[in-house]
């Protein structure tokens, strides 16, 4: 079976600090991709980062980058500088043979 | 470019009536999904689709229904809505399942009194 695990329900950040969400995947595809997305509380999902099961080098997109460990099957998502707009739910997902979301971590930054 | 276009937003519904979320998208995409997502909680899948023609359940697909006749459209079906359902629901769809990420529509915030 395939899955996602998000296994902090809520995190806290002071504002300009550094923050890592985790994530960890269970797949016995060789070939799949890991996402990370954002839903503040207006409520649409937007998209944030992907890596790849074959890309060596960590993402990164602006402050967000994307600590990917093949070995230990965990793809966190490091926020740096953080800022109180960064307030939101982060939801890691995985696609391979299908598409599958974790359950979510609530991230408050603190002025 | 419109990307997923899902209608109507809000929609209040009693107990026992039916009614059809509207999904569409103008990027080509095979791939189609329906998830619901209550208060404070993730995302639960209901429906997928792989292409015209082709539809399979997902983890809660109890009191819904789908149909896939093109590409572009990929609407869901409440037959006898109960409070249960009272969700919001959200239509996505991506080209391909390893290399691209899904896009999603706005939402559909539905009430059922």
């Amino acid at each position: 079976a395939q899955k996602i695990t998000q296994t902090q329900p809520g995190m806290f950040v002071q504002e300009k600090e550094a923050v890592t969400l985790d994530c960890t995947y269970d797949t016995s595809d060789q070939s799949y991709g890991l996402f990370w997305y954002k839903q503040p509380s207006s409520g649409e999902m937007i998209f944030l980062i992907y890596q790849g099961s074959y890309d060596e080098q960590n993402a990164t997109e602006g402050r967000y980058s994307l600590n990917f460990q093949k070995a230990r099957k965990s793809a966190n998502l490091v926020i740096s500088a953080s800022q109180l707009g960064d307030s939101a739910m982060y939801f890691c997902a995985m696609g391979g043979n299908q598409f599958y979301f974790g359950t979510g971590t609530s991230l408050t930054v603190i002025p | 470019n419109a990307g997923v276009t899902q209608t109507p937003k809000f929609r209040i519904l009693k107990i026992g009536q039916s009614m059809t979320l509207q999904c569409a998208q103008d990027m080509n995409h095979n791939y189609m999904y329906w998830y619901r997502q209550d208060p404070g909680m993730g995302l639960k899948l209901i429906y997928y689709s792989v292409g015209a023609g082709i539809t399979d359940k997902g983890e809660v697909p109890n009191g819904y229904n789908v149909s896939r006749s093109t590409t572009e459209d990929f609407p869901l079906r409440l037959e006898l809505a109960a409070p249960s359902q009272t969700s919001v629901y959200f239509c996505a769809s991506t080209s391909e399942l390893v290399n691209q990420p899904q896009h999603f529509g706005d939402g559909t915030r539905l009430s059922i009194l």
